[in-house]
């Protein structure tokens, strides 16, 4: 299993600034997501970080708007870039751990509660 | 197009009564099928994984069952408990590209 603790739980900010969200695992892992989770809609993938490389993003999300860090196997930052209301949401980190019957689970991190107004 | 559908959107039950919520998906090709239980402000957290040739799985008063024919699966959840209330995310694994379809999910909410 793999143990997920966010910085910060939650924060309130003003439009135009950015926040730096911070991700820390207890082990060791080879990509860690970052999703996002909108007021009542489930969870959409904004990028997968691999540790040494540059993060992948998916359709809708830019680097200059999402940009993260991957220092290393256990750490990772997302910043929310020149913030807009519309950017108000939670904020999830995850990895992939493999378990004992060799397969694969995904585990989130409790979340970052961003609201900008 | 790779879809996930929860119901209901929803759902209010008494403490201790049983409840079943569905899932629907048309995510193509699949390899797992995945129930996670989300808190309010909390991320969500496995409850279940089943693969394409497990029927039923169950997780303490949790049982899921998977039928990849209709491409259909429910959660059953017996005998409620206040702290079941929660939101519940039906997940589908894509086998290519290993991407994860999330559900709109089925807010539950146990009253005493």
């Amino acid at each position: 299993s793999a143990v997920i603790s966010q910085k910060p739980s939650r924060d309130i900010c003003q439009r135009g600034t950015s926040l730096t969200i911070q991700c820390q695992v207890d082990s060791q892992v080879t990509m860690m997501f970052w999703y996002r989770q909108q007021p009542g809609q489930s969870l959409t993938l904004i990028a997968t970080a691999n540790q040494g490389s540059e993060a992948t993003y998916e359709s809708g999300f830019v680097i200059d708007k999402f940009p993260i860090s991957r220092p290393n196997l256990t750490f990772s930052t997302l910043t929310v870039s020149n913030m807009s209301p519309e950017d108000s949401s939670i904020y999830l980190c995850s990895v992939d751990s493999q378990t004992t019957n060799a397969g694969y689970e995904q585990y989130f991190g409790p979340g970052t509660r961003l609201t900008v107004t | 197009k790779n879809q996930v559908e929860q119901s209901p959107q929803s759902l209010i039950i008494l403490e201790g009564k049983n409840c079943t919520l569905q899932c629907n998906y048309t995510v193509s090709p699949f390899s797992n099928l995945r129930w996670y239980k989300q808190d309010t402000g909390r991320g969500p957290v496995s409850l279940t994984i089943m693969t394409f040739s497990e029927n039923t799985k169950s997780n303490g008063r949790y049982t899921a069952t998977l039928d990849a024919d209709t491409k259909q699966s429910s959660l059953h959840i017996t005998a409620s408990q206040l702290s079941d209330s929660a939101s519940y995310i039906c997940v589908v694994l894509k086998n290519q590209g290993g991407k994860l379809i999330f559900g709109q999910g089925t807010e539950l909410s146990v009253k005493p």
